[in-house]
């Protein structure tokens, strides 16, 4: 099964709304890691939260991770067309195991 | 080079035949993994490499799946007797330190098998 999952499949928003996607694993982690994935090909890494961190910011993007609900999740403010692409929740398995195992991610369309 | 490079980018092959897939890490990364992703799944963890230790293959699906690396350098993702169901983008990231630190992604091989 999964070790992480995003939620939701998919998304359509208008340009300029927030997006909202969100993330739960199983095990303990070490960190949590959000990706950006184009047109079905090279994943872009957007940041990193770890396992002692609440909140991180990184421009327009605002992530949380909230380790007793197992569970991150990634805002996206002010969106634009741009930003339209699969969006991806990345954990290890905690411990000494740095292995990353992928959700399915959330498809994010953003329309003009 | 300044990022994750892969080659091919595309390969088209016959059922039956084998194939090779390459990575050139960013210099100096010691941590190499091979990930699969099959058409609107997620990615699906192959193999690791970490420096001079063991690599960890428990993502391999079959037998038919083999890869290598040569220090820290290129590795080669190797299909043998290629199935119709291994037909997926081939990714390939590196980084500097395991999963601690952040992976950079190539842009993959797109692989079809007939």
């Amino acid at each position: 099964s999964q070790q992480g999952e995003e939620d939701p499949q998919a998304l359509s928003i208008q340009e300029g709304e927030n997006a909202t996607m969100n993330c739960s694993y199983k095990t303990s982690i070490n960190n949590l890691q959000w990706y950006r994935q184009n047109s079905g090909r090279g994943l872009v890494h957007l940041i990193l939260i770890r396992s002692n961190e609440r909140e991180k910011h990184s421009g327009r993007l605002r992530v949380t991770l909230d380790t007793s609900k197992k569970s991150s999740s990634l805002l996206i403010t002010a969106s634009r067309a741009a930003d339209t692409a699969s969006y991806f929740c990345a954990t290890d398995l905690g411990g000494s195991n740095y292995k990353l195992t992928f959700g399915k991610g959330t498809l994010l369309t953003v329309n003009p | 080079g300044a990022g994750v490079s892969q080659s091919p980018s595309n390969k088209v092959t016959e059922k039956g035949k084998d194939v090779e897939l390459r990575c050139d890490p960013i210099s100096g990364h010691t941590a190499l993994y091979w990930y699969r992703q099959r058409l609107g799944q997620g990615l699906e963890f192959l193999i690791y490499f970490q420096g001079n230790s063991a690599p960890d293959k428990s993502g391999l699906p079959s037998d038919r799946f083999s890869a290598e690396r040569t220090g820290e350098s290129v590795s080669t993702l190797t299909i043998q007797r290629t199935q119709q169901e291994d037909s997926a983008v081939y990714l390939c990231a590196s980084s500097s330190f395991g999963s601690t630190d952040t992976q950079y992604f190539g842009p993959g091989t797109r692989l079809t098998v007939l």
